[in-house]
């Protein structure tokens, strides 16, 4: 059964710092999603990562891939309060007519003034 | 394009009370899903379809019900609520072939009292 680990699950930051949300994976897999999700809202989604070593870039946000490492980071750059939002990796497991995302607990972010 | 729409939005419910969820999505996505969501869980899959007529069972299948008669509806049927299904419930499509994410609707908000 594939696991899914997020950590840290709770992120206090200041403005203008960095920091790394890890994405750990229990299986092979070589697809990795990210997505964020604002207070009772819906799934945005954030980078699609597909191979190992793939590494997606947007503003102050960049996601890497490890598949060797089952490891997946999500870096955060000179953070501003608009990230805060809950982040969540989930991993795509595909065989014959199986088709399953399995979800991280998520990272709930907050970047403070 | 709509997207992935979901309704309702918000309902209540009484134990043992049978309703159902419909999810309808405008995009021609081969495959799709319901996810619920409750605090400190993340997201876990309840059933999936990866196409008309063919729907398979997720991590937290028991009090569901799927069909899937067109490439468009995917609706959940609760057969008689109970308190545990009290939940954010959320539909996602996509496609089967690689390298695309999938896309959330809004969600439904059930609570079984």
């Amino acid at each position: 059964e594939l696991k899914v680990e997020q950590n840290p699950l709770f992120l206090s930051m200041q403005e203008g710092k960095n920091y790394t949300i890890y994405c750990n994976y229990s299986t092979t897999s070589d697809r990795l999603y990210w997505y964020r999700q604002d207070p009772g809202k819906s799934l945005e989604s954030l980078f699609v990562l597909l191979s190992n070593g793939a590494v997606k870039q947007e503003g102050r946000l960049m996601a890497s891939l490890d598949t060797k490492a089952r490891l997946s980071t999500l870096h955060i750059t000179a953070a501003v309060h608009d990230l805060s939002a809950t982040y969540f990796c989930a991993v795509d497991q595909r065989g014959g007519s199986n088709y399953k995302l399995t979800f991280g607990k998520g990272t709930l972010l907050t970047v403070n003034p | 394009n709509a997207g992935v729409t979901q309704t309702p939005k918000f309902q209540v419910l009484k134990t043992g009370q049978s309703m159902t969820l419909q999810c309808a999505q405008d995009m021609n996505h081969e495959y799709m899903s319901w996810y619920r969501q409750d605090p400190g869980m993340g997201l876990r899959l309840i059933h999936y379809s990866v196409g008309a007529g063919i729907t398979d069972q997720g991590e937290v299948p028991n009090g569901y019900n799927v069909s899937r008669s067109t490439t468009e509806d995917f609706p959940l049927r609760l057969l008689s609520a109970a308190p545990s299904q009290t939940s954010v419930y959320f539909c996602a499509s996509g496609l089967l072939a690689g390298g695309e994410t999938q896309y959330f609707g809004p969600g439904t908000r059930l609570l079984v009292l």
